[in-house]
């Protein structure tokens, strides 16, 4: 059963664009949102993480979107460059980030 | 800030044969570290939980004897797939927690090929 369920599975995004990758999540227990950024070859280094005591948070271009109510929470990226392109994760924990579950990831292509 | 490394970072060998993979807190104890595993244009999984000086514990479906997970010290865990045949071809990558309330950070993974 897959407990967070990350959407689309890839995006092409314009230079300048915003790219939008949204996730859902099952489990109440959850209390922990980070997303990570993985380029090819590497492992996943974290990019921003929230708690559901926010609705939102930003750093730099980036911003996390939380909705308590319908478990969902999303990924922003403002004025995409092309050095973003990477595959996305979102995952949830119930414990700072120990057993994190992961999304099933997002490809992201920004095009120059 | 907090490093977490692998090494190596990809390795070929043949099928049958046994493969070590190490990870290292480079700056920080971790008494804890996670080892995944992450297909091609797949999501990360986890194996494993590795607790400095007791048994892994390993997530349903995964061969605790294949797997084998040591973690001696509270610098270095290590992932020994024994007996290694082609479909153990993966990325694995372990991550570990610098400290309370700290996000978890990754290694940069191990590229295994198995032929």
């Amino acid at each position: 059963q897959q407990q967070v369920k990350q959407s689309p599975q890839s995006l092409i995004v314009q230079k300048g664009g915003i790219s939008i990758i949204n996730c859902a999540y099952e489990n109440t227990a959850f209390d922990y949102f980070p997303w990570y950024q993985q380029f090819p070859g590497k492992g996943p280094a974290l990019l921003i993480a929230i708690r559901p005591d926010v609705s939102e948070k930003k750093e730099g271009r980036f911003t996390i979107s939380f909705n308590k109510s319908a478990k969902q929470f999303s990924l922003h990226i403002m004025d995409s460059q092309p050095g973003d392109s990477a595959t996305y994760f979102c995952a949830a924990s119930g414990n700072a980030g120990n057993m994190l579950t992961f999304g099933g990831g997002t490809r992201l292509m920004v095009k120059p | 800030g907090a490093v977490v490394s692998q090494h190596p970072s990809w390795v070929i060998c043949k099928s049958g044969t046994s493969v070590k993979i190490e990870c290292r807190s480079l700056d920080f104890q971790a008494t804890t570290m996670f080892w995944y595993r992450q297909f091609p244009k797949q999501s990360l999984m986890l194996m494993a939980t590795s607790n400095e000086g007791s048994k892994a514990t390993y997530e349903q479906g995964v061969e605790k004897d294949k797997f084998l997970i040591n973690h001696a010290s509270l610098t270095l865990s290590t992932l020994t797939v024994t007996s290694a045949h082609p479909e153990d071809s993966s990325f694995y990558i372990c991550s570990a927690i610098p400290g309370k309330n700290s996000p978890l950070h990754f290694g940069n993974g191990t590229r295994l090929t198995v032929t």
